[in-house]
This record gives C-alpha cells, sequence and structure tokens, in this order.
C-alpha cells in the first residue's frame, strides 16, 4: 500500500535554530496536509498544499509541495518551546483517505 | 465553533468488558472518522461513515463496532478488547468525505484494556 516518509524521526535544537522536516511518498499525491501534535494532544490542521511547486507561508513555518507531487518539506525559522510536538504530513492519492506519514518529533531546549 | 469533542478521555476495561466511546461535533460536517494511534505512531484510519452511513471499514476486528446515530454523534462499541487494542481513539470530522478536506480531531479517548 502507499507509504507516506518522514525524515527526521527526532530533531531536538537549540531554541532560536531552524527546523525541517521531509515528506516522502513512493507515487504522486493528489494533495498533502500537514499537522501538529503536542505532546499528550491530538492533531491539529496546519496546512494543505495542492499544487506542483507551491509553497506557503505561516509566520515562521514554511511549507513546500516538490514539483513532482510526490515530496513536502515543513521549514520552522527560529524555533521556540511552542513549537515543541510531533509533525505530521498527511496525503492523499486516489482515494478520499488521508495517508499520515511517519511523523517527525521536534524537542526544542531553551 | 471548529470543536470535535470526545468521552470519556480516559478509559480502562477489562477483556470481558463492553464499552463505548463516544464522538460529537456541531459544525455541520458530514464525514466523520475513527482512527487509531499507538504510542509514537501516526494516525491509523478505522473507519469513515459519510452522510451517517459507513463508507470505509479498514479491515477493524468485528470487537470494534461503530455507529453514526446521526449526523452529529460518532460511537464507537468495544468488547472483548485484547492488550493490544490499547491506544488513543481519535475522533475526527471533514466538511465531505472528499479529498483536500480539513480533518478536526477530537482530543481523544485514551484506552487501556487490562
Amino acid at each position: 500500500g502507499q507509504q507516506v516518509m518522514q525524515i527526521p524521526q527526532y530533531q531536538h535544537v537549540q531554541e532560536g535554530e531552524d527546523f525541517t522536516t521531509y515528506c516522502n511518498s513512493s507515487t504522486t499525491l493528489s494533495n498533502i496536509q500537514w499537522y501538529k501534535q503536542r505532546p499528550g494532544g491530538h492533531p491539529v490542521f496546519l496546512i494543505q498544499l495542492v499544487k506542483s511547486g507551491e509553497v506557503k507561508k505561516q509566520k515562521r513555518l514554511t511549507f513546500q509541495f516538490g514539483e513532482a507531487k510526490k515530496n513536502s518539506s515543513l521549514h520552522i525559522t527560529a524555533t521556540q518551546t511552542t513549537d515543541v510536538g510531533t509533525y505530521f504530513c498527511a496525503g492523499t492519492y486516489n482515494t478520499d483517505k488521508l495517508i499520515f506519514g511517519t511523523g517527525t518529533r521536534l524537542q526544542v531546549f531553551p | 465553533d471548529t470543536e470535535v469533542t470526545q468521552t470519556p478521555k480516559h478509559l480502562v476495561m477489562g477483556m470481558t468488558n463492553k464499552k463505548s466511546l463516544k464522538c460529537e461535533q456541531h459544525m455541520g460536517h458530514r464525514a466523520m472518522y475513527w482512527y487509531k494511534q499507538k504510542a509514537k505512531k501516526p494516525p491509523e484510519l478505522m473507519f469513515v461513515y459519510s452522510y451517517e452511513k459507513l463508507s470505509i471499514n479498514e479491515s477493524v476486528p468485528s470487537r470494534f463496532s461503530p455507529e453514526c446515530p446521526n449526523s452529529s454523534l460518532l460511537n464507537l462499541h468495544l468488547h472483548a478488547l485484547q492488550p493490544e487494542d490499547s491506544a488513543l481513539y481519535l475522533c475526527a470530522s471533514s466538511g465531505y468525505q472528499t479529498r483536500g478536506e480539513t480533518q478536526y480531531f477530537g482530543p481523544g479517548t485514551r484506552l487501556l484494556v487490562l
């Protein structure tokens, strides 16, 4: 079945450093969504990317969708302790099902 | 109101018990979902209801029985569970069951099966 892999699995950064997580699919995605799950919390929708090569920004967060629509990235500039959590990409293929990536757990040290 | 509520927050049950998880949304969404999430893993889809009809069952064991009494409510009935069923059970809803719809997740029920 379709799988969506994310790297790295874990990332520890000092507050103020940048952070990037990468999401890769072996087959072309229809669209990709990003979710954040705080420790002990539930996934919260961040953004959706639909078009090839699309780039969207939310304050310190920059999201990209690859030209081939097989990969995506989330970049956080100048991390803060409030950025702590697990970031999941989630893609759809030719069905309605959302396939979650393996997730990247971010820890930020003050 | 973009809130999905779930009860109970925590549940401990024995392998012979019968219990139910409840989920409610008042956003007028027509699609509702059950996911299972094990520690340090992504959510895994279990069931999807669209317009109160079961549209996707991801080969979930029959000891899990979903029910959608109306467009705002979603239940998950549990019976004869196994310890490996211990997990966070997440409910979500979206406007429609179509690609690209944002899913809104509830806080989840943390289930422990003894």
